[in-house]
């Protein structure tokens, strides 16, 4: 079954250091994985997208994330966080022919200044 | 130019009510999705439209749940005789024809059964 797992509810970090969340996903296909960013009572936005060409993928507000399917891993990164990172992070994936998107449970990031 | 749009923003009802959710898509966007996201949960997947047509309806809760899409364009999501447990954000996203993980969200609806 198709599935994605983030592996950590609740991530908390000091202003200025680096984010890491961390997503994992089933792999039956060719996957699209993407993450978005829910801000307190505002609209899921796109961060990022990864479609089979560069596994290095840059994303708005300076966040990154590298695909890796050997792990099968598409963790999130920032080298630096900033108060406004405070957040819910969902990764997704989504398989080559399919329409079906799913959702990983996501991870709220607190920042800490 | 504008986002997908969803009405209303906010809806409390009472328990036994229907009540039809709409969404706007963004203009000349082929797929449409409905979600559900209860309080402190991710997102649950109800139904995708293509077009006029919802290849998958597998992720509606109940029979009491239903969708339409015309033109394709503008989707309602209508629930029948309401239950409390069907209070959650109704949240409604499009994407473009061939990328089906990129999609816009709406605002939400904030349905509230009492």
């Amino acid at each position: 079954a198709q599935s994605v797992t983030q592996l950590d509810s609740h991530v908390s970090v000091s202003e200025g250091t680096p984010v890491l969340l961390r997503c994992n996903y089933s792999s039956s296909y060719s996957p699209s994985l993407f993450w978005y960013v829910q801000h307190p009572n505002k609209g899921l936005q796109l961060l990022l997208k990864y479609t089979s060409a560069a596994t290095l993928v840059k994303g708005i507000n300076g966040f990154e994330a590298e695909f890796k399917k050997s792990e099968t891993s598409f963790h999130l990164t920032k080298p630096s966080a900033h108060m406004s990172d405070a957040a819910e992070y969902f990764c997704v994936v989504s398989y080559t022919g399919g329409f079906k998107t799913i959702f990983g449970a996501g991870t709220r990031l607190f920042v800490k200044a | 130019g504008a986002g997908v749009s969803q009405s209303p923003s906010n809806k409390v009802t009472e328990k036994g009510k229907d009540v039809e959710l709409r969404c706007d898509p963004i203009s000349g966007h082929t797929a449409l999705y409905w979600y559900r996201q209860s309080l402190g949960q991710g997102l649950e997947f109800l139904i995708y439209f293509q077009g006029n047509s919802a290849p998958d309806k597998s992720g509606l809760p109940s029979d009491r749940f239903s969708a339409e899409r015309t033109g394709g364009s503008v989707s309602t999501l209508t629930i029948q005789r309401t239950q409390q447990e069907d209070s959650a954000v109704y949240l409604c996203a499009s994407s473009p024809a061939g990328e089906v993980g990129e999609q816009y969200f709406g605002p939400g609806t904030r349905l509230t059964v009492t």
